[in-house]
């Protein structure tokens, strides 16, 4: 099974509004990253989380993590129609030689 | 420049064939991967090297056989190819294999298996 889940699995935003998407882990971990994939290519990395820290932002990117409910969320303010994307959190084992994703979010901005 | 390149982008094939894909990084990283995308966006790690030593394998089939020849370059060939095997592989590499901060991705080849 997926090391990470993400909720939604879908979400339909307009240009504008904020856009939150959550990730549930079951092991422990050493680090959460987030990545973007956009239909047909490669993901890209957009931020990380090391498992001491709470929160961190990059441009319109905040992300939370709270190792105790083994949660992270990531919010994309202001979204664009350029942000519609997949999204997916992955998690680094203890080792921090694995990355293991979720099943992702597709987000759709509308103009 | 590219910085994870893989070829083909495309591959249509029959059953029971064998084929190659080929992943070429320019960032002058030690490891690089192999990730299985199945049609439900689900992506899978199935191989990773650390300067051309195999250190993960994820229970991947026989038929699979990673090749790195040298620290940029890291193969894939199927052998007896099956219809379960379509997907999109990805390549990816990342600076080292410990405290993996940040992957950096290939664009994909779709494989068909008909």
């Amino acid at each position: 099974s997926q090391q990470g889940e993400e909720d939604p699995q879908a979400l339909s935003i307009q240009e504008g509004e904020n856009a939150t998407m959550n990730c549930s882990y079951k092991t422990s971990i050493n680090n959460l990253q987030w990545y973007r994939q956009n239909s047909g290519r490669g993901l890209v990395h957009l931020i990380l989380i090391r498992s001491n820290e709470r929160e961190k932002h990059s441009g319109r990117l905040r992300v939370t993590l709270d190792t105790s409910k083994k949660s992270s969320s990531l919010l994309i303010t202001a979204s664009r129609a350029a942000d519609t994307a997949s999204y997916f959190c992955a998690t680094t084992n203890n080792a921090g030689n694995m990355l293991t994703f979720g099943g992702g979010t597709r987000l759709m901005v509308k103009p | 420049d590219t910085a994870v390149s893989q070829t083909p982008k495309y591959l249509v094939t029959q059953m029971g064939n064998d084929k190659s894909i080929k992943c070429e990084q320019n960032l002058g990283h030690d490891t690089m991967y192999w990730y299985k995308q199945d049609s439900k966006k689900f992506l899978k790690i199935m191989f990773s090297y650390n300067n051309k030593e195999l250190i993960i394998n994820e229970t991947v089939p026989n038929r699979f056989s990673p090749k790195s020849p040298d620290k940029a370059h890291l193969n894939l060939h199927i052998n007896s190819l099956e219809l379960g095997d379509s997907a999109v592989y990805f390549c990816a590499s990342s600076l080292t294999s410990i405290s993996i901060s940040e992957q950096f991705f290939g664009p994909g080849t779709r494989l068909t298996v008909l």
